[in-house]
């Protein structure tokens, strides 16, 4: 079974511009998580979606957003791109989005802005 | 709210000796917690995780870790450390149950702490 696929692996942009990271989950995976992950930071919750509804939001700005498609694929976009949005983005799925199950991760969108 | 913290940015410990990474939690229920790792330039790995039962909860790799409810803390432990267990380490949790709210679909990350196993 394929794990957790984040396209691209890799993103250089520059301040202003906007940016869309996408996540398949693990075949069957109803659940998708998203996390910003900086070194002074750590990990931090952006949003979780089941079954294209999201469940819930993080602390962040509303230039973060995203969204589930109907095959649990995920998006996420960030507009107007500020240079403290550099960090790798995580995303996570899970089979049943139940709060007991552990969270299967993909490698990471590492955003670079210059 | 829920949080999770660990003390400790750093643990160094030599080649074969037992190691400890350190975690306390804060939710307002009763909590679901995980370990993870995550090696260099990859996403992060589940080791193990405490839903109810034995206190001592046995993982991936020959970690295990104990739920202390009264200290609120949930250490993880080797008993032989491995250079292959370089990594950096985080603590999460969730709080369980039906009527947690949105917030419990959220897993909520300690910093992480950077073990280094010296040979």
């Amino acid at each position: 079974k394929a794990g957790v696929t984040q396209t691209p692996r890799y993103l250089i942009k520059t301040r202003g511009q906007q940016v869309t990271l996408s996540c398949s989950p693990i075949s069957g995976h109803r659940s998708v998580s998203w996390y910003q992950q900086t070194p002074g930071q750590g990990l931090q919750f952006l949003f979780e979606y089941f079954s294209e509804t999201q469940r819930n939001k993080g602390n962040f700005p509303g230039r973060f957003s995203g969204r589930q498609f109907s095959n649990s694929r995920s998006e996420m976009n960030v507009s107007t791109l500020e240079l403290g949005d550099s960090a790798l983005y995580l995303c996570a799925s899970s089979p049943r989005g139940e709060t007991n199950e552990k969270l299967f991760f993909g490698s990471g969108t590492q955003l670079s802005v210059l | 709210a829920q949080s999770v913290a660990q003390p400790e940015d750093q643990v160094n410990v030599a080649e074969g000796n037992p190691l400890t990474v350190k975690c306390t939690y804060s939710v307002s229920g009763n909590p679901y917690l995980f370990w993870y790792v995550q090696y260099p330039n990859r996403g992060l790995q589940f080791l193990l995780k405490y839903i109810t039962g034995d206190n001592l909860v046995k993982g991936s790799y020959g970690f295990e870790a104990e739920f202390n409810k009264s200290q609120t803390s949930f250490h993880l432990k080797k008993p032989s450390a491995l250079v292959s267990d370089s990594a950096l380490y985080f603590c999460a949790v969730r709080e369980s149950g039906r009527n947690s709210g949105a917030g419990s679909y959220q897993l909520t990350f300690g910093k992480g702490t950077k073990l280094s196993v010296i040979p």
